[in-house]
């Protein structure tokens, strides 16, 4: 069973950085791509970050290009985004999603999300 | 950058209700056009992809069409458990996601 599990989200004020982590398990880590996904409170969802399989590539959104940044670690099967320079509209839950196959480029499996809230 | 724009943004309807979501693209992306669900505190949940194919285990009630800028997604009998907020997502250039519909009970 695909199991995904987000971790590090927190209050941090406007200008600080963050961590998140995203356990991966019950499958071959490094066969799919993976992505971060948020939602502001009562908002709808904005796609932030892909990784591919093997970690050499990597795509964002231009809201958050320059600031954040992902990786994947196959040793631990973890996926992570480093968040720098927060600014307070990057208040959001933030959901990590692997493809849904190796072949289907969309969001198949979710974790529970994180809340990462960004305020002084 | 591909905008997505959903219509209606919220949608009243009545169990066994036929119901109707549009999705159109700012530029043609082919099929590659997605369908999700979310409830309340909920991670969302991939209904369909390539504009028509249902995602393992998704109730054959859904069904989604469309290509290049118009999708649809059509619940053809609208159950309790259907109400939630379907976003539509386009994967033909990075992703990006419409601004949701929600589907409330009449």
């Amino acid at each position: 069973e695909v199991q995904l599990v987000e971790s590090g989200g927190d209050l941090v004020q406007p200008g600080g950085s963050l961590r998140l982590a995203c356990a991966a398990s019950g499958f071959t880590f490094s066969n799919y791509a993976m992505s971060w996904v948020r939602q502001a409170p009562g908002k709808g969802l904005q796609w932030v970050s892909t990784i591919s399989g093997s970690g050499s590539t990597t795509y964002y959104a231009d809201s958050v290009k320059g600031r954040f940044t992902i990786s994947r670690d196959k040793s631990t099967n973890t996926l992570y985004l480093q968040m720098n320079s927060l600014r307070t509209e990057d208040t959001a839950f933030y959901f990590c999603a692997r493809d849904r196959s190796r072949t289907t480029v969309v969001q198949g499996y979710w974790g529970q999300g994180t809340l990462v809230a960004v305020s002084s | 950058d591909i905008q997505m724009t959903q219509s209606p943004s919220t949608l009243s309807a009545s169990v066994g209700d036929r119901v109707t979501i549009t999705c159109r693209a700012s530029q043609g992306i082919n099929y590659w056009l997605a369908w999700y669900q979310q409830k309340p505190g909920k991670a969302p949940k991939l209904l369909i992809y390539k504009a028509s194919i249902l995602d393992t285990g998704v109730p054959s009630r859904f069904s989604g069409s469309g290509s290049e800028t118009e999708f649809t997604l059509t619940i053809s009998s609208l159950q309790p458990d259907d109400f939630a907020t379907y976003y539509c997502q386009q994967y033909n250039t990075l992703w990006t996601f419409g601004q949701g519909t929600k589907v409330e009970i009449k």
